[in-house]
């Protein structure tokens, strides 16, 4: 298996710009997490859905970040607009059964930086 | 809220000396897991606890899970500089989300 796929893993833009993060899980798993990581605040959950439909998207810090899965694998983390606190890694994750109770795989992740 | 804590946060081991990081949850955990991640790489799951009191070992790892089930720790025996990096626990949040602690990052004098 390929293990959880995200792209771009770097990503540059200007404040402002709008900013698709892409992930494809492991197939099978039917648990899909966003995660972000800063040296400040550790690693966060933004948001994480079941059978792609969105289940707990309390850790999404505000409008301007939103997420889809249309399907069982793919899913997009859109910043729109971008502002530079946004600079982070994000990762995403995916997981055989839901949430907590089971071993989550983790993508190589996206290291974005906001000028 | 629930909170997963863990000590310390930073620690740095001269080659072949013994490691050990915990973690404490203010309430009761149905499960702890423990996670791996090397400098700029991304976090991979080492193990979970499940049962009041279990140790598990791998290697020079040993991972315990208290009886109370609200902490845990990871011990390492004889550091090798292939175990740098950062040691996170997870548990469980209201039952479906996974909490991190804030991890330990683990670096080793050769």
């Amino acid at each position: 298996d390929a293990g959880v796929i995200q792209s771009p893993r770097h990503e540059v833009t200007e404040m402002g710009q709008e900013v698709t993060l892409r992930c494809k899980p492991i197939s099978g798993h039917n648990s899909l997490f966003w995660y972000r990581q800063t040296m400040m605040r550790g690693l966060e959950l933004l948001i994480y859905f079941n059978n792609n439909v969105p289940i707990d998207d309390s850790g999404m810090p505000e409008d301007r970040f939103s997420a889809k899965m249309p399907n069982a694998s793919f899913s997009t983390l859109k910043i729109q607009p971008s502002e530079p606190r946004d600079s982070a890694v994000y990762f995403c994750a995916s997981s055989f059964g839901q949430g907590g109770s089971y071993e989550q795989y983790f993508g190589p992740g996206t290291r974005l930086t906001v000028t | 809220g629930q909170q997963v804590m863990q000590i310390p946060q930073y620690q740095h081991v001269q080659e072949g000396e013994d490691f050990t990081t915990y973690c404490n949850s203010s309430t009761t955990l149905s499960n702890i897991q423990w996670y791996k991640q090397r400098p700029g790489g991304h976090p991979v799951f080492l193990i979970q606890l499940v049962k009041s009191g279990e140790v598990k070992k791998q290697k020079r790892l040993t991972f315990q899970f208290g009886e109370a089930k609200k902490n845990s720790s990871l011990h390492i025996t004889a550091t090798q500089t292939t175990d740098v990096g950062t040691y996170f626990c997870a548990g469980p949040r209201y039952g479906n989300k996974l909490v991190f602690g804030a991890g330990t990052i683990l670096r080793v004098k050769s």
